[in-house]
């Protein structure tokens, strides 16, 4: 079945780096654009970045833009977040869900790696 | 940017109908999705295309979308239904949005 996990999460000081990763399995990874989508703390959804299947177009969110970079491996079935520069207001859980194209939605999500930004 | 706007909160009784609406300008043009997220879960896609449901989401779930609101509607709602219900399009200036989240309870 579809599995998407993300690792890399953690407590980190502000200014400081990360980097997210997504392993999928259970599907043609290289066939799909993928997202990473956050949540803070008891807040909603945000868009984050979008990657297409062959990460030859990368799209940000405006608040990520700069600081943050998607990619992809299609030979180790992996999603990267490059975080840079980390805020407290960067803290959330960050997901990763995939775009089953055509359809305007994400049809599977991982389980989500916490990021918390604090001094 | 583009805003979608969702109230709150919606309560309904177990077995009646709940109605949660999305709101954005002229968001009748463009796909809406609908996302379930039950506490400490992650999101699972409920509705795609307005009205679409994915395979194993449970036909008492259906969408709607005109003007500039989308709608969401769970007939018979169980317990099982509370959770919180996210709206989502696409904006050819934002790329993807999400709508602030519906806080559904289940009396």
């Amino acid at each position: 079945q579809v599995q998407l996990v993300e690792s890399g999460g953690g407590v980190v000081q502000p200014g400081r780096s990360l980097r997210l990763s997504c392993a999928a399995s259970g599907f043609t990874f290289s066939n799909y654009a993928m997202h990473w989508v956050r949540q803070a703390p008891g807040k909603g959804l945000e868009w984050v970045a979008l990657i297409s299947f062959d990460g030859s177009n990368k799209y940000y969110a405006d608040s990520v833009k700069g600081p943050f970079t998607i990619s992809r491996d299609n030979s180790k079935n992996t999603l990267y977040l490059q975080v840079n520069s980390l805020r407290p207001e960067d803290t959330a859980v960050y997901y990763c869900a995939r775009d089953p194209g055509g359809n305007d939605c994400f049809d599977q999500w991982g389980q989500g790696t916490l990021v918390t930004v604090s001094s | 940017s583009y805003v979608l706007t969702q109230s709150p909160s919606v309560s309904v009784s177990p077995g009646q109908t709940a109605s949660i609406t999305c709101s954005g300008n002229k968001l009748g043009e463009t796909y809406t999705s609908w996302y379930q997220q039950r506490p400490g879960q992650s999101p699972v896609l409920v509705i795609y295309q307005d009205n679409e449901r994915p395979s194993g989401i449970p036909e008492r779930f259906s969408g709607s979308n005109s003007g500039n609101t989308a709608t969401l509607t769970i007939s018979g709602t169980q317990a099982t239904d509370e959770a919180d219900y996210y709206c989502q399009a696409w904006d050819s200036s934002t790329a993807v949005v999400f709508g602030g989240g519906t806080k559904l309870t289940v009396l």
